[in-house]
């Protein structure tokens, strides 16, 4: 099946600064890899994704690329704000339409 | 648009015991998804639904739960008997386009077994 590895798991920029969260993948046949926000007790919410069919998709401050050839893809938060802080998920849908998730990077923005 | 709705936010209950939690999609969504999420952990993926059949029950540990949505609206997940290692978020989600995408969560149930 579909593995998800995920780094760094926690990450700590100053206000303003940029965030880069990298995930790789295993099932080539993956196609779908979405984003996911977690504030502490609250649902993930879904941020961007991005289809296989594409490199990169942007929506205003965050970004995320995507390498098939590599099997990995990034998200990238830029003007980082202290509401940014969270955790964050990356996944990766397989043909089977399953969505597995990678571990998690907790994210702190410092004012 | 009302969001995914779960029930109860919390459950408290002592291992062998059994218990069941609650889930309404939002509306006109047909896939239904039952995740779950032990602390410091993603979620995982425990039950699939297109409106009221299963597309995967790969990950479901059938000998201790089961899951039914017979109406292809809301959703129920049972746990019968509990372990300890059951101590997890239970989430919800759900999606109008299927497959996997775009699914929205709703806020959890918070299982404790003690």
């Amino acid at each position: 099946g579909e593995n998800v590895e995920q780094h760094p798991s926690t990450l700590s920029v100053q206000e303003g600064d940029s965030a880069v969260i990298k995930c790789t993948y295993s099932d080539s046949a993956s196609n779908y890899f979405p984003w996911y926000k977690q504030e502490l007790g609250k649902r993930p919410q879904l941020i961007i994704d991005i289809r296989s069919n594409v490199g990169e998709k942007k929506d205003q401050r965050i970004a995320v690329t995507l390498n098939k050839t590599a099997k990995h893809f990034s998200l990238h938060i830029t003007e980082t704000q202290p509401e940014d802080s969270a955790v964050y998920f990356c996944a990766a849908s397989n043909a089977g339409n399953m969505l597995t998730f990678g571990g998690g990077t907790r994210l702190m923005v410092k004012p | 648009e009302a969001g995914v709705a779960q029930s109860p936010r919390y459950k408290i209950i002592e291992k062998r015991q059994s218990v069941a939690f609650w889930c309404n999609p939002i509306s006109g969504h047909a896939t239904l998804y039952w995740y779950q999420q032990i602390l410091g952990q993603g979620p995982k993926l425990l039950i699939q639904f297109q409106n009221n059949g299963v597309v995967d029950d790969s990950q479901l540990p059938k000998d201790r739960f089961s899951a039914e949505r017979l109406k292809g609206v809301d959703s129920t997940l049972k746990i019968q008997p509990a372990k300890l290692e059951d101590s997890a978020v239970y989430l919800c989600a759900s999606s109008a386009i299927g497959g996997a995408e775009r699914q929205y969560f709703g806020p959890g149930t918070r299982l404790t077994v003690t």
